[in-house]
């Protein structure tokens, strides 16, 4: 069965520290990685990862997969409180018309 | 940027009444999705449609229906609501198969009571 784990469940930091958002995955024919942003309104795209070891870069935020070991970082430097949100992690597979198979969130929550 | 708009934010409802909720997309995407979210579970796929008229079960479809009728409109249908199908509903869309990314709507949090 594929499944997609996140870690940790929640996270509680303050302004300025850097966090680190895990997700790993065991699914059959993967052929991409998405990590959305979910505040209180749609998750919002963040980054699409298909290959390992090539970083993707957006601001504070900045995202890795490594195909070998199955998983994925998520990492934020110099937090904010418009940060705090739910990260979602989405595997996507090459069968089955390309689904997504989601994990079950990191909440993370930045205080002042 | 994409639009996808959900009827409702927040709903109430009673156990056995017919609920239905709506998602309309603005960029003339083929394929829709209707997913619920609970703690800790994630995003469970309910239901998706490749194009009009279309529709597939995704992994949990028991209890809910859907219907496509026009390309923009997708929409999820409780026949007979009950306690356990208080969540929050997301609707998504997205251009091809081709195309993982899906684009979200804000959701409907959906209470039977």
């Amino acid at each position: 069965e594929d499944k997609v784990v996140q870690s940790p469940l929640s996270l509680v930091v303050h302004e300025g520290d850097t966090v680190t958002l895990n997700c790993s995955y065991e699914v059959t024919n993967f052929r991409s990685l998405l990590w959305y942003k979910q505040e209180k309104k749609a998750p919002t795209f963040l980054f699409m990862l298909t290959s390992s070891g090539i970083e993707k870069k957006s601001g504070r935020l900045s995202s890795i997969l490594d195909k070998k070991e199955l998983f994925s970082i998520l990492n934020i430097t110099a937090t904010q409180t418009g940060d705090s949100a739910v990260y979602l992690c989405a595997v996507g597979h090459n069968n089955a018309g390309n689904m997504l198979t989601f994990g079950g969130g990191t909440r993370l929550m930045v205080k002042p | 940027d994409v639009k996808v708009t959900q009827s409702s934010r927040y709903l109430v409802k009673r156990t056995g009444e017919k609920v239905f909720l709506e998602c309309v997309q603005d960029m003339d995407h083929e394929n829709m999705f209707w997913y619920r979210q609970d703690p800790g579970l994630g995003l469970r796929l309910i239901y998706f449609s490749y194009d009009v008229k279309m529709k597939e079960k995704g992994d949990i479809p028991e209890g809910y229906s859907v219907s496509r009728e026009k390309k923009e409109r997708f929409s999820l249908i409780l026949e007979s609501a009950s306690t356990n199908q208080t969540s929050m509903y997301l609707c998504a869309s997205r251009n091809s198969p081709g195309q993982p990314r899906q684009f979200f709507g804000p959701g409907t949090r959906l209470t039977v009571l």
